[in-house]
């Protein structure tokens, strides 16, 4: 099963809004990362935020992690057309056998428009 | 700097064929992932290796071979395809080290028919 849940499924907004995403997991991490995946490609790496840490920033993108609710939340602010895109939340769980492992959400899929 | 490539990037089979993806890297990194995308089901572990002659299952193996002779390559065979099996098939590395995040190949679209 998943270990990330993501919310919502599908976020529509327009060009110049902020767009936030949700990810829920199950069981203690050591990380929790987003990635962004463009229709038809690879994943790509956004932003890593380490279990012991609460708020991270990455240029438009502003990561909250909430280890007592087992919650994050992406923010996209300004977004533009090409942010659209789907992202995916993914867990890297605590555990000697999870290391380097990564647990997937089912990602948001996010449309802007201009 | 090719990164993370792989091969076919379409791929049409019969049932009950064997299929071969494969998966190169040019980083030298120690870990190496096969994922499958299916709508409904985000991406799921099928194997992974944190090196050399060193594979383990994921989360939905069944069906599925690995093998990495060589640090750079990482193939997966479908010994005997199958219809469920039609799915994007995703392979990803990373360096392994504390907080290292993981980069995607392209991917390959497999349909099974």
């Amino acid at each position: 099963s998943q270990q990330g849940e993501e919310d919502p499924q599908a976020l529509s907004i327009q060009e110049g809004e902020n767009a936030t995403m949700n990810c829920s997991y199950k069981t203690s991490i050591n990380n929790l990362q987003w990635y962004r995946q463009n229709s038809g490609r690879g994943l790509v790496h956004l932003i890593l935020i380490r279990s012991n840490e609460r708020e991270k920033h990455s240029g438009r993108l502003r990561v909250t992690l909430d280890t007592s609710k087992k919650s994050s939340s992406l923010l996209i602010t300004a977004s533009r057309a090409a942010d659209t895109a789907s992202y995916f939340c993914a867990t890297e769980n605590a555990g000697g056998t999870s290391y380097g492992k990564l647990t997937f959400g089912q990602g948001t899929i996010l449309t802007v428009h201009p | 700097d090719a990164g993370i490539t792989q091969s076919p990037r379409y791929k049409i089979t019969e049932t009950g064929r064997q299929v071969t993806l494969m998966c190169h890297q040019t980083w030298s990194h120690s870990y190496m992932f096969w994922y499958r995308q299916d709508l409904g089901h985000g991406l799921r572990l099928i194997y992974y290796s944190a090196a050399a002659d060193i594979t383990d299952k994921g989360e939905v193996p069944d069906g599925y071979v690995v093998s990495r002779s060589k640090t750079e390559n990482f193939p997966l065979t479908l010994e005997s395809a199958t219809r469920s099996q039609t799915s994007v098939y995703f392979c990803a590395c990373t360096q392994g080290l504390a907080l290292d995040t993981q980069y995607f190949g392209p991917g390959t679209r497999l349909t099974v028919l």
